[in-house]
C-alpha cells in the first residue's frame, strides 16, 4: 500500500465550477502538506503549503488538512481552462526532508 | 523571479549508453533534490544534498546512478549504463535549509 493515495482522474468540470481534489495518507508523522500543479511536460509548481491541520486560502485556492482523518483537500473556485493540469499532493514529516507524492489527479476544465 | 535551471530539456539515448543531467538551483538554496517521475506517477526522490553532502540517497540505484554537488551549488546526475526502464522525467528541486521545494522544468529521458 502506498503512503499517499490520490485518485488519478481524469476529473472533467465545466468552466466556473468548483474543483475538489483530495489525498489520503497512512503515515501519521506527516506534518507538512503541499499541493503542486504540473502542466504537461513541465516541472511541478507549488500552489499551497500548509503545516499541521486547518485551512489555508490563497485567491481561488483553498487547502484543507484533517490530520485526525489523514485526509487533505484542495478546492479551486471559479475554475478556468488554464487550470487544466495535473495536481499533485505532497507531504513530509519534517521541514526539510523528502516529499512523498501522490500519483496526481488530471483535471480538465472545459469552456 | 529566480528559477531552478536544468539541462538538457530532452535526451534520447540508446540502452547501455551513459547520460548526464545538470541542475543549477536557486541562488542561496542549500538543499538540492533529484527526483524521478515515471509517466502517470508522482515524483520519487533519488538523492538529497545539503550543501555538498549527500543526506539521503537510499532510493538511488547506486550500481548505475551517481550524483555529485562538488561546490555545493550546481549538481550533476549521471546514469551509466542506461536501461529501458530509466525512461522518465528527471526533476531537480531546491529549497532553503528549511522550507518549500521549488522544481525546475525537468529533463525528459527516453532510452531506446
Amino acid at each position: 500500500q502506498k503512503e499517499v493515495e490520490q485518485d488519478p482522474g481524469p476529473l472533467s468540470v465545466p468552466e466556473g465550477a468548483i474543483v475538489s481534489l483530495n489525498c489520503t495518507y497512512s503515515n501519521s508523522a506527516f506534518q507538512y502538506f503541499m499541493w503542486y500543479r504540473q502542466y504537461s511536460r513541465k516541472g511541478p509548481e507549488l500552489l499551497m503549503y500548509t503545516y499541521s491541520s486547518g485551512n489555508k486560502e490563497d485567491g481561488r485556492f483553498t487547502a484543507q488538512v484533517d490530520k485526525s482523518s489523514k485526509y487533505i483537500s484542495l478546492f479551486i473556485r471559479d475554475s478556468q481552462p488554464s487550470d487544466s493540469a495535473t495536481y499533485l499532493c505532497a507531504m513530509r514529516s519534517d521541514s526539510w526532508g523528502k516529499l512523498q507524492f501522490g500519483a496526481g489527479t488530471q483535471v480538465v476544465v472545459t469552456p | 523571479e529566480a528559477e531552478v535551471a536544468q539541462s538538457p530539456r530532452y535526451k534520447i539515448t540508446e540502452k547501455s549508453q551513459a547520460v548526464a543531467f545538470w541542475c543549477d538551483p536557486i541562488s542561496g538554496h542549500a538543499t538540492l533534490y533529484w527526483y524521478r517521475q515515471i509517466l502517470g506517477q508522482g515524483p520519487e526522490l533519488l538523492v538529497q544534498f545539503q550543501d555538498e553532502s549527500v543526506v539521503d540517497d537510499s532510493q538511488l540505484p547506486k550500481d548505475r546512478f551517481s550524483a555529485e554537488r562538488l561546490k555545493g551549488v550546481d549538481s550533476t546526475l549521471k546514469i551509466q549504463p542506461a536501461e529501458l526502464g530509466d525512461s522518465a522525467m528527471y526533476l531537480c528541486a531546491s529549497s532553503p535549509s528549511r522550507g518549500e521545494q521549488f522544481f525546475g522544468p525537468g529533463t525528459r529521458l527516453t532510452v531506446l
